[in-house]
């Protein structure tokens, strides 16, 4: 069966500008979630939804990051006018309603 | 607040060898779930196992074996016969049951270089 696939596997972008990461969960997930790995260090939480509701959001760093899931499958997690901080390594993983979370393979952001 | 600490920032050893990977554990609530998964280069994180707090048998796995300890908080992973395909950063995590307390803490992980 299919893993959890994250598209693009790398972005470049230049710092300004608006970019959007998508997620494809395994199918049947109810739990989605978004973590933020820098260089170096531990993933850490973003935000959370369960079928299409965001019901978490308390670690998304600043206003300029927006994530949804409307149909309660795909997520897309967009950051706005993009800074150097925000270069990082971009891990989806969802789960059963009480589940494992199983990760997808990462988008790595760098912005210039 | 939920915390995990991996002491070991980066162990070397030789295949063949026996190596214990370190986490301790801070949190506040009764129920909770243990984890540990292994990040090799290409950079996905693997799951490795998932333990609960009720529930303090040791668990082995092939040449894995995980030590749950409660009264020092620690969850212990030890590879025994080193391989040089276990070169990895291997991370321990917490989380609650369910819901948003279900999001995992990551300790800032372990990395294992097993050379020949």
């Amino acid at each position: 069966g299919a893993g959890v696939s994250q598209s693009p596997r790398y972005k470049v972008a230049k710092r300004g500008q608006d970019v959007a990461l998508r997620c494809d969960p395994i199918s049947g997930h109810v739990s989605l979630f978004w973590y933020q790995q820098a260089l170096g260090q531990g993933p850490e939480f973003l935000t959370y939804f369960q079928n299409e509701a965001q019901l978490d959001k308390s670690g998304l760093p600043s206003d300029r990051f927006f994530a949804e899931r409307p149909e309660g499958s795909v997520s897309t997690l967009k950051i706005q006018r993009t800074q150097q901080e925000d270069s990082a390594v971009y891990l989806c993983a969802s789960s059963l309603s009480m589940g494992t979370q199983y990760f997808g393979p990462g988008t790595r952001l760098l912005v210039l | 607040a939920q915390k995990v600490t991996q002491a070991q920032t980066e162990i070397s050893v030789v295949e063949k060898e026996d190596v214990t990977l370190d986490c301790v554990y801070e949190t506040r609530d009764t129920t909770y779930y243990l984890f540990w998964y292994k990040q090799p280069p290409s950079g996905e994180l693997v799951f490795l196992i998932r333990r609960n707090s009720f529930d303090e048998q040791n668990e082995i796995s092939g040449r894995y074996s995980w030590n749950f300890q409660k009264s020092t908080s620690s969850f212990n992973f030890t590879i025994t016969a080193s391989q040089v395909v276990d070169s990895a950063v291997y991370f321990c995590a917490l989380s609650g049951f369910t819901g948003t307390a279900s999001k995992l803490t990551f300790g800032t992980g372990t990395r294992l270089q097993v050379t020949l």
